[in-house]
């Protein structure tokens, strides 16, 4: 089965920080990777896709991430995180050869301060 | 184009009812998936329906079902309420039923409490 660690559950920002959240999964096959955001009152909304390809990949408002096979990684970065990026975070994994089916991790909550 | 769809938005319901929650697919969109989201367990897959079948069904119990009519558009249901079944629940979909590089698009969700 597959499974999801997000290691960071709250993160306290000032603006202009540079920002990694870390993701790692569980599983033995070949998967594609996603990071959702969910702003306050807001729905789960797509920040970036890895399905295959260059490893590093880039998503809206300036986020990319990075896919690290041998460590079953796939980290979020931003350089300079803004007000606006106060958010949840979710990294999320579907298994290539199975049906739709995302296992999320626990999320990571991210408060960036003025 | 339109974004994934649900009604409705809010519901407050007693222990041993059942609810109704619907939605709508992006149009073009024929795979629909359901998610249960609380703060103590996270997103929570619950079920994936592809041209009105259940391909793929998470651990939750008999009490909650869905269905995907002819249009894509789902609605899934929850029998007997209990306290702990007070979720945000997301319907998402998708193009294909494989997860051949495919992306699921989150509806809004609808909050279900359960006095």
């Amino acid at each position: 089965a597959q499974s999801v660690s997000q290691h960071n559950h709250h993160v306290i920002l000032s603006e202009a920080a540079s920002l990694e959240l870390g993701c790692n999964y569980s599983y033995g096959g070949t998967v594609n990777l996603f990071w959702y955001v969910q702003y306050p009152g807001q729905h789960l909304q797509l920040l970036l896709k890895y399905f295959s390809g260059d490893p590093l990949v880039k998503g809206i408002k300036g986020f990319e991430a990075e896919f690290i096979k041998s460590k079953f990684s796939f980290n979020l970065r931003k350089p300079s995180v803004q007000w606006s990026d106060t958010a949840e975070y979710f990294c999320a994994v579907n298994a290539r050869t199975g049906f739709q089916k995302l296992v999320f991790g626990t999320g990571t909550r991210l408060l960036v301060s003025p | 184009k339109a974004g994934v769809t649900q009604t409705p938005r809010y519901l407050i319901k007693t222990r041993g009812q059942q609810v109704t929650l619907s939605c709508s697919p992006i149009s073009g969109h024929r795979s629909v998936s359901w998610y249960q989201q609380t703060p103590g367990q996270g997103l929570q897959f619950l079920f994936e329906y592809f041209s009105e079948t259940q391909r793929n069904k998470g651990n939750f119990p008999g009490r909650f079902s869905g269905r995907q009519f002819s249009n894509s558009r789902s609605e899934m249901n929850v029998s007997t309420l209990e306290l702990g079944d007070s979720a945000l629940y997301l319907c998402a979909s998708s193009l294909a039923a494989s997860a051949q590089q495919e992306t699921q698009y989150f509806g809004p969700g609808t909050r279900l409490l359960v006095l």
